[in-house]
């Protein structure tokens, strides 16, 4: 059974701080996937990587970075928050083209 | 610029009836396109796909219907049932790659 995990559902920072957002999957995917859900705008990818330690940039990259060191966990960073990264952040991944991508349940941030 | 547009953001059915969600595209180089279901405080996940060579395909309530010419795709639920309410996204892919496109969702309320 194909599975996703985020490391936090609900997670409340402050303006300026660092924020890691991890996620891991067990079905040896290559590619893995950040977006994040707006009221209105849908689902807008962040970054995606294709392999360990490769990453390409996304629609909406400014004020992310992303880190892949093992296949099976692709981490999203908040270098420094501001209150417009408030949002649902989901993760996906799939195991090669023209596959379906699974997702994660989501980390809901709030930026104060 | 929106490349996959949902343009009704919610719709209310009642339950035994036809639940119609609508998509529209502007880039005809989109080869595949797929539908995603998505519950509140959960991930999106996969409902249904369709592939550019074809115009409709099924599976059990579920169809969605391909109009090329049109740029338009819609997903039909028969009968529909209160828990498939959700929030529904349309996506599309170019040929050979894997990120997709997400549309902004339609909110599918089904009623008793």
């Amino acid at each position: 059974d194909v599975k996703v995990t985020q490391s936090s559902r609900y997670l409340v920072k402050r303006t300026g701080e660092k924020v890691f957002l991890e996620c891991v999957q067990d079905m040896d995917h290559e590619n893995m996937f950040w977006y994040r859900q707006d009221p209105g705008l849908g689902l807008r990818l962040i970054y995606f990587s294709y392999d360990v330690k490769m990453k390409e940039k996304g629609d909406i990259p400014e004020g992310y970075s992303v880190s892949r060191e093992k296949k099976e966990r692709f981490s999203l960073i908040l270098e420094s928050a501001s209150t417009n990264q408030t949002s649902m952040y989901l993760c996906a991944s799939t195991g090669g083209t023209g596959q379906t991508q699974y997702f994660g349940p989501g980390t809901r941030l709030l930026v104060l | 610029d929106q490349q996959v547009k949902q343009n009704s953001p919610s719709l209310s059915v009642q339950e035994g009836r036809i639940s119609i969600l609508n998509c529209d595209y502007t880039n005809s180089m989109f080869d595949y396109f797929l539908w995603y279901k998505k519950y509140p405080a959960e991930g999106p996940t996969f409902l249904i796909s369709i592939s550019s060579i074809k115009d409709k395909n099924e599976d059990g309530r579920f169809t969605v219907f391909l109009n090329k010419s049109a740029k338009h795709l819609s997903l039909h639920i028969v009968p529909s049932q209160p828990g498939d309410s959700a929030v529904y996204f349309c996506a599309a892919s170019l040929y050979n790659t894997d990120k997709l496109i997400f549309g902004t969702g339609t909110r599918l309320q089904v009623f008793p």
